[in-house]
C-alpha cells in the first residue's frame, strides 16, 4: 500500500513556542492531505483539510490562525502549531488521499505525532 | 449529528473466536466504507473496505459484510489473534475525486485473551 511518513513522532514544547509537523506521501502524490486531532480514546476529529497550492479548509471550531496548515507540493503537507498552550497537547495525525484506479480512492495514515506543551 | 454509528464500544474475545464489530450510517449517499486498526500510540491503518456494489468482502481472516437496505455494515476477524488486539473504527465518504472526507465511527477497544 501507499506510504505516509509523519514527522516528528513526539515533540515536547514549551508554551508560547510554535511546533511544525510534517507530513509526507512517500510513493505517491497527494493533491489532497487532512488533519486530524485524536484525544485519548477517542475517535479522529478532523481539523482542516490541506489542498496543494491553495488555501486550507478548517472545520468549524478550529483556529486557522492557531494551526497554520501549509501544503507547498503534492507531496509535502504541514502543520503548524502556533503558540502552542497545554491545551494544545494531543496527538496529530495527518492522511493522503491515494488514487490507485479509476475505481476509487484510498486514504492513508500517518504514524501521527504526540505533542506534549509544557 | 453522528452519521457513523459503531457499536460495541469494547470487546473481548477469546483466541480462535469470531470478532464482530458493526457501525450504522445514516447518510445514504456515502459510498465507500472503509476500516482502521490502530495500535496505541499509532496512525489508523487501512484493513480493509467495501463498495455498495458488493455484500461481503473477505481478505484472508477479515471480512465485511454490508448490508445497503439496513444501511449498516460490519467487521468480522475470524480466528481472532492476541495482535489483533487494537481499537478499530469504522468509516464512511463520499466518492469526491480526491477529496473524501472520512467520517469515523466512535471506535472499538477489541481485546484478545488467550
Amino acid at each position: 500500500g501507499a506510504v505516509v511518513s509523519q514527522h516528528p513522532s513526539r515533540v515536547i514544547c514549551k508554551s508560547g513556542t510554535s511546533v511544525k509537523i510534517e507530513c509526507r506521501s512517500l510513493d505517491f502524490q497527494a493533491t489532497t492531505m487532512f488533519w486530524y486531532r485524536q484525544f485519548p480514546k477517542q475517535s479522529l476529529m478532523l481539523m482542516a483539510t490541506s489542498n496543494e497550492g491553495s488555501k486550507a479548509t478548517y472545520e468549524q471550531g478550529v483556529e486557522k490562525d492557531k494551526f497554520l496548515i501549509n501544503h507547498a507540493s503534492l507531496t509535502l503537507s504541514t502543520l503548524t502549531v502556533t503558540s502552542a498552550h497545554p491545551e494544545d497537547s494531543s496527538f496529530y495525525i495527518c492522511s493522503a488521499i491515494y488514487i490507485p484506479s479509476e475505481q476509487g480512492t484510498e486514504a492513508f495514515f500517518g504514524q501521527g505525532t504526540r505533542l506534549t506543551v509544557v | 449529528q453522528q452519521q457513523v454509528k459503531q457499536s460495541p464500544q469494547s470487546l473481548i474475545v477469546q483466541k480462535g473466536g469470531i470478532s464482530i464489530i458493526n457501525c450504522a450510517y445514516e447518510n445514504t449517499a456515502f459510498d465507500y466504507f472503509p476500516w482502521y486498526q490502530q495500535f496505541p500510540g499509532k496512525g489508523p491503518a487501512l484493513l480493509i473496505a467495501i463498495r455498495p456494489d458488493v455484500s461481503e468482502k473477505k481478505e484472508g481472516r477479515f471480512t465485511i459484510s454490508f448490508n445497503k437496505s439496513a444501511k449498516q455494515f460490519s467487521l468480522h476477524i475470524m480466528d481472532s489473534q492476541p495482535g489483533d488486539s487494537a481499537t478499530y473504527f469504522c468509516a464512511a465518504s463520499i466518492t469526491n475525486f480526491g477529496n473524501e472526507k472520512l467520517t469515523f465511527g466512535t471506535g472499538t477497544r477489541l481485546t484478545i485473551i488467550p
